[in-house]
């Protein structure tokens, strides 16, 4: 089955720089990334995702870029706010699959 | 507004207990699905659900059992309770494959 990886496991910035968390799958056959963010107490929730015909998408401060060659996706957080301290889930789904494999997550702190 | 609800947020039971966990979605969806999250561990699957009466195992279903009976509906049942059970339990929802899943809030379950 699809094995999705997350690095680094924590990552803590400075507010007003940039944080990319890259994740690795394994099947070649996937087509569907999304990213999922869970505040401290809260449920997860949909950021951003991309499918496999797109290497990037953006919505505003945040940006998806895909892989599909070296099999990795990357989230990257611009301008980062205290509020974007979290814990971030990859997944990926294979094709004719209607379940995502998750990442372990990475907690990301924001330091003020 | 999009909803997944579960029962309890937080649950207390003894070891060789039956539990119920309840998951109940407002939005029509196919698929269901109940993960467990652990620190360090992130988003497993345990069960999900493509329709009604239907069901298949995720990556650890090992001591679980799921019914869904009611399109709305999937239950997470553990016929006895043990201590390594005890976990964030988050069950979600979604229309369709690639589609975005939507997550309840999570029950606490602690066994004792």
């Amino acid at each position: 089955g699809e094995n999705v990886e997350q690095h680094p496991s924590t990552l803590s910035v400075q507010e007003g720089d940039s944080a990319v968390i890259k994740c690795t799958y394994s099947d070649s056959a996937s087509n569907y990334f999304p990213w999922y963010k869970q505040e401290l107490g809260k449920r997860p929730q949909l950021i951003i995702d991309i499918r496999s015909n797109v290497g990037e998408k953006k919505d505003q401060r945040i940006a998806v870029t895909l892989n599909k060659t070296a099999k990795h996706f990357s989230l990257h957080i611009t301008e980062t706010q205290p509020e974007d301290s979290a814990v971030y889930f990859c997944a990926a789904r294979p094709a004719g699959n209607n379940r995502l494999a998750f990442g372990k997550g990475n907690q990301v702190v924001v330091i003020p | 507004d999009v909803k997944v609800t579960q029962s309890s947020r937080y649950l207390v039971k003894r070891t060789g207990e039956k539990v119920f966990l309840e998951c109940v979605q407002d939005m029509d969806h196919e698929n269901m699905f109940w993960y467990r999250q652990d620190p360090g561990l992130g988003l497993r699957l345990i069960y999900f659900s493509y329709d009604v009466k239907m069901k298949e195992k995720g990556d650890i279903p090992e001591g679980y059992s799921v019914s869904r009976e009611k399109k709305e509906r999937f239950s997470l049942i553990l016929e006895s309770a043990s201590t390594n059970q005890t976990s964030m339990y988050l069950c979600a929802s979604t229309a369709g494959a690639g589609m975005e899943l939507f997550f309840g809030s999570g029950t606490q379950l602690s066994v004792l």
